[in-house]
């Protein structure tokens, strides 16, 4: 049981790149959640789901897109990389109801 | 709108003495509150919890929290630091009346513990 697996886990880009970010849980959880990570402001939400086919906007959704295909798959995209989005990202899994969230090892993400 | 504060950001604490990491929150309703640790290069751990009951929550690691209504806050708390528990606490607290099958967490600003031998 791997628990919340992220790849990659380190990644560098250039301006105007695009990349997919992978979150994958086999806990069969219902509900995903992309978060970033930065110096003094916590854990900010970017976008969630709440099961497979649906998701839904955060708190900090502008510049990323996600996809939910399958049910232990969520991916974070960033069309095109600005140096604002360089942060370290965690993708996080609970049960419909459940109260604890599981959380990836995390992705830190250098936008040059 | 929910918020959790964390007044600290950092905590200093010798090896085997108590410590206390703060946390207050606002919310509507029952609050529902959490507190996570991360260590070095790796996601969040859940430590412990309080939904309803008992106000001192026991949780992993020996942490406890204790829930304080008039005073809106959650406290961890610790009898016997060890050096092993230097890591970044963060408090969190869920809207129990979520919209749309989803419950908000919001996360603290986090509160580094270091644990001096």
């Amino acid at each position: 049981n791997a628990g919340v697996t992220q790849t990659p886990k380190f990644r560098v880009l250039k301006t105007g790149q695009s990349m997919t970010l992978l979150c994958a849980q086999d806990m069969n959880h219902e509900y995903m959640y992309w978060y970033r990570q930065d110096p003094g402001m916590g854990l900010r939400l970017i976008h969630y789901s709440v099961g497979e086919g649906t998701t839904a906007k955060g708190e900090v959704p502008d510049g990323y897109n996600v996809s939910r295909l399958k049910k232990q798959n969520f991916l974070l995209g960033l069309e095109s990389a600005a140096p604002s989005q360089t942060s370290v990202y965690f993708c996080a899994s609970t049960d419909p109801g459940g109260d604890t969230q599981y959380f990836g090892p995390g992705t830190r993400l250098t936008v040059l | 709108a929910q918020s959790v504060a964390q007044p600290e950001d950092q905590v200093n604490v010798a090896e085997g003495n108590p410590l206390t990491v703060k946390c207050t929150y606002s919310v509507s309703g029952n609050p529902y509150l959490f507190w996570y640790v991360q260590y070095p290069n790796r996601g969040l751990q859940f430590l412990l919890k309080y939904i309803t009951g008992d106000n001192l929550v026991k949780g992993s690691y020996g942490f406890e929290a204790e829930f304080n209504k008039s005073q809106t806050s959650f406290h961890l708390k610790k009898p016997s630091a060890l050096v092993s528990d230097s890591a970044l606490y963060f408090c969190a607290v869920r809207d129990p009346f979520g919209s749309g099958g989803y419950q908000k967490v919001t996360f603290g600003t986090g509160t580094k513990l270091q644990v001096i031998p």
